[in-house]
This record gives structure tokens, C-alpha cells and sequence, in this order.
């Protein structure tokens, strides 16, 4: 069973810049897992915010970039702010439909 | 403007069944794949299913294979999600996505499922 990782809550200050990483139990990361990335504040529905690993949604923030980092794929905030408090999820294609999220990030700003 | 709206949440007994809508407005939903994605309360996303924009092929989680069948109304414009033999791990708020380029383009407010006796 394919486990996808990512940090426990993390904290950045205000105007700071965080990168949260996305990993799998076994194996790295590649573009050809699609890396995505879901913003989710709480008793909302995500909100796409990256996808095919770097390309940002519609009406996304240039502070937010999406890479691949070694072996996990990475999403970076640049200048963070206040608002950015949320829990951030990654999602990566495994083959044959088959997709995967990350337990999710609370990312604080303080 | 694309907007999805879940419906059919609601409480059911262990081994009960229910069945999802996904209605779909501002796109034609047989030209896009569509996901479920539940998460449980307090608890992060987990992907369900997805049906691909052909209508036919159909892929599952294995927490669901076998219990759950995603399909697709073109005539209503509308994705469904019949779940069989709930368990109660299986509560949780019930999300539809659309499926663009790789990713979970467009997200439903979601429908809350309680398996409860």
C-alpha cells in the first residue's frame, strides 16, 4: 500500500518563506505522478492551487510555486501571509486511475 | 461558470446503501473525467473513485472496490456514487471534482455520509 507523506504542522512567519514537500513511503516523486496541490481552510472544499507539478490554478497567487525537490515534489510560499493558514494536501496519479492524497499539512503563520 | 453540487448525504445503518449525485452546470460532463473524494471528520482526503471522461473506464480505491460504483448521467448532466454495504469508516463529507489535466480542477460544496447505528 502506496503511502503519500508530507510534514507535520508547520509554522512560518509572516512574509517568511515555507516549502511543504510531498513524498511517497517507497520511491520518489517524478512529474509523471502530476503532482498537485489543494488548499483547504476548514469547513470548505479544497481549492486547486498547483498542478502537473509547477502550473498554478486559475487566479493563484504568484507567491505559490510547485517543484520537484530531490525525490518529493515540493510546494513553496514565497512572502506568506496571513490568509495562507490552512491545511495544504498534495495529490499524485499512481497509474492504471489510481490517485493518492497526502495526509495533509496545517501550515500556521504567526 | 463551472459548479458542481453533491446531493443524497444522510444517515444510514451499517450495512445500508445510498446513492450520490453530482450535478454538474457551466461544462458537459461527459467531455471531463469526474472523482469522488471523501474526507472524514477531522481527517484529510482520500480519493474514492473516477470515471474518465469516456464514460467507461472506471477506477476505485481499495478501501471501496467492490461496494461502491461511480457512473455517469450524460442526460442529466450529472455524475452518481452508489455505495453498498457501508461500514462506519465510511462516514465522512463526500466531495465531486472534476477531473482537468491532470488534477482536481473544480470541487462541490460536498454531502455529508453517517453510517451509524
Amino acid at each position: 500500500q502506496t503511502v503519500v507523506t508530507q510534514e507535520p504542522p508547520f509554522s512560518v512567519s509572516p512574509g517568511g518563506t515555507v516549502t511543504l514537500t510531498c513524498g511517497l513511503s517507497s520511491g520518489s516523486v517524478t512529474i509523471n505522478n502530476y503532482p498537485s496541490w489543494y488548499q483547504q481552510t476548514p469547513g470548505q472544499a479544497p481549492r486547486a492551487l498547483i498542478y502537473t507539478t509547477n502550473t498554478r490554478s486559475s487566479g493563484v497567487p504568484a507567491r505559490f510555486s510547485g517543484s520537484i525537490l530531490g525525490n518529493k515534489a515540493a510546494l513553496t510560499i514565497t512572502g506568506a501571509q496571513a490568509d495562507d493558514e490552512c491545511h495544504y494536501y498534495c495529490a499524485l496519479y499512481m497509474g492504471n486511475g489510481i490517485w493518492v492524497f497526502g495526509g495533509g499539512t496545517k501550515l500556521t503563520v504567526l | 461558470q463551472v459548479q458542481l453540487v453533491e446531493s443524497g448525504g444522510g444517515v444510514v445503518q451499517p450495512g445500508g446503501s445510498l446513492r450520490l449525485s453530482c450535478a454538474a452546470s457551466g461544462f458537459t460532463i461527459s467531455d471531463y473525467g469526474t472523482h469522488w473524494v471523501r474526507q472524514a471528520p477531522g481527517k484529510g482526503l482520500e480519493w474514492v473513485a473516477l470515471v474518465r471522461n469516456d464514460g467507461t473506464n472506471t477506477y476505485y480505491a481499495d478501501s471501496v472496490k467492490g461496494r461502491f460504483t461511480i457512473s455517469r448521467d450524460n442526460s442529466k448532466n450529472t455524475v452518481n456514487l452508489q455505495m453498498n454495504s457501508l461500514r462506519p469508516e465510511d462516514t465522512a463529507v463526500y466531495y465531486c471534482a472534476k477531473d482537468f489535466a491532470w488534477h482536481f480542477d473544480s470541487w462541490g460544496q460536498g454531502t455529508l455520509v453517517t453510517v451509524s447505528s
